[in-house]
């Protein structure tokens, strides 16, 4: 089936400091990648979506100058939290959505813990 | 808008117990349901899926259908297994209004199989 590669699964920075998030679809096209934060024991919040080729779009309160994401092509994007805080410590996840919108649907990685010291 | 409000719990089940979660949304016209399970420290596995009105996903004796009449997707399993502990997630995409079909989640449901 459909994977999507994560990495890295944990990360700890300094404040201060930015930190980049991969996400990469092994057999597949992602046409629309998602974003998400999720703080413990909550559910997952949307935080930005993106499109090969073009800008992501960040959901209201999302910070664009903070989370830049990237899509350059249609099996990687990337998210890279700018200037880290101890506030941004949390659970990140990707999703993928394939080109065809078959019976893969979304593809979620393994996601990132990020801790900020 | 669309959303999802599932069942939150915590669910503490003995093993081989029936388990039910239920799940309703909030959707204009036909949007596609989801359960995501996720396990500890994991990202989210797909677990089961229905795309129109009256289909049944199954999967690993997990099964849910769609109800249109009920705007439900309450998720089941006749005997659960200690590996079952975890957490699940009801999910609805809908292109509405140039969404991208992103997907709107449930808060998630914590479920602790004991042996």
């Amino acid at each position: 089936g459909a994977v999507v590669s994560q990495h890295p699964s944990r990360v700890i920075c300094k404040s201060g400091t930015s930190v980049k998030i991969e996400c990469r679809s092994l057999d597949f096209q992602a046409t629309t990648m998602f974003w998400y934060r999720q703080f413990p024991k909550q559910s997952l919040m949307l935080m930005a979506t993106s499109n090969e080729g073009s800008k992501a779009t960040y959901e209201q309160g999302v910070e664009k100058d903070k989370f830049l994401i990237n899509h350059a092509s249609l099996t990687l994007s990337t998210l890279t939290v700018t200037s880290a805080h101890p506030e941004d410590s949390s659970f990140y996840i990707c999703s993928a959505r394939d080109r065809e919108g078959s019976s893969y649907g979304y593809t979620f990685g393994s996601g990132t813990r990020l801790t900020v010291v | 808008g669309n959303s999802v409000t599932q069942m939150e719990g915590p669910v503490t089940l003995s093993e081989e117990a029936f388990l039910t979660i239920n799940c309703t949304y909030t959707a204009t016209g036909y949007p596609s349901l989801f359960w995501y399970v996720q396990y500890p420290g994991e990202g989210l596995q797909l677990l089961l899926k229905a795309t129109k009105a009256d289909d049944k996903g199954s999967n690993k004796g997990f099964e849910a259908t769609y109800r249109k009449e009920t705007t439900s997707f309450h998720l089941e399993k006749g005997s659960v297994q200690v590996s079952d502990s975890a957490v699940y997630f009801c999910a609805l995409t809908h292109n509405s209004g140039g969404s991208n079909y992103k997907l709107t989640f449930g808060k998630g449901t914590l479920l602790t199989v004991n042996p």
